[in-house]
């Protein structure tokens, strides 16, 4: 089976300061990792995807995650975040052609 | 459409009335999902399609709940005797073949009142 847990609910921070949402996953077998963004009232929107190949994935807005197998992670990162990066963060994780499983999600709060 | 749209974007209904949420994905994306996100939740998956496959219902909650896709495009998501431990977000994303991640549409925000 294949879980996600994101570690924090909410992760504030100031403009241009870097931040670091944490994602991890357990899987038994090789999985493709996702991460999403939801800004309010909106459906979710694809940043980055690991599916094979290097370890470290870089996505749209900025943004970028490196997925670490030995520690099962796939932590989303940018250097200086902006107002407009505030929004809900989703982690996914998919085994083959199994169904994604989502977290609960990371809210960033970026504060002027 | 370029994107998923999904109709009402928003519906209150009365406890104990049936309403039908509907999703239209992108034109040649074999694979369609329902999840649902409630409040502070994550998402939680209700249904998948996959071409002319049957479809996985395993995530559907109760027997109130079900969907159809209709000639492997626009799907319905029809909720029976609703309560009010159902309002949701109800989204629907579709993906192709080739692509392992997802196009969401923007949801059906579900109140029952």
């Amino acid at each position: 089976a294949q879980s996600v847990t994101q570690l924090d609910s909410q992760v504030p921070v100031f403009e241009e300061a870097p931040v670091e949402l944490r994602c991890n996953y357990s899987s038994s077998v090789s999985v493709y990792l996702f991460w999403y963004v939801q800004y309010p009232n909106q459906g979710l929107q694809l940043l980055l995807k690991y599916l094979s190949g290097s370890t470290l994935v870089k996505g749209i807005n900025g943004f970028e995650a490196e997925f670490n197998k030995s520690q099962t992670s796939f932590h989303l990162r940018k250097p200086s975040v902006h107002i407009s990066d505030t929004a809900e963060y989703f982690c996914a994780v998919r085994q083959g052609s199994y169904i994604p499983t989502f977290g609960r999600g990371t809210s960033l709060i970026v504060h002027p | 459409g370029a994107g998923v749209s999904q109709s009402p974007s928003n519906k209150v209904t009365e406890k104990g009335k049936d309403v039908e949420l509907r999703c239209d994905p992108i034109s040649g994306h074999t694979a369609l999902y329902w999840y649902r996100q409630s409040l502070g939740q994550g998402l939680e998956f209700l249904i998948y399609f996959q071409g002319n496959s049957a479809p996985d219902k395993s995530g559907l909650p109760s027997d109130r709940f079900s969907a159809e896709r209709t000639g492997g495009s626009v799907s319905t998501l029809t909720i029976q005797r609703t309560q009010q431990e159902d309002s949701a977000v109800y989204l629907c994303a579709s993906s192709s073949d080739l692509d392992y991640g997802y196009t969401f549409g923007s949801g059906t925000r579900l109140t029952v009142v």
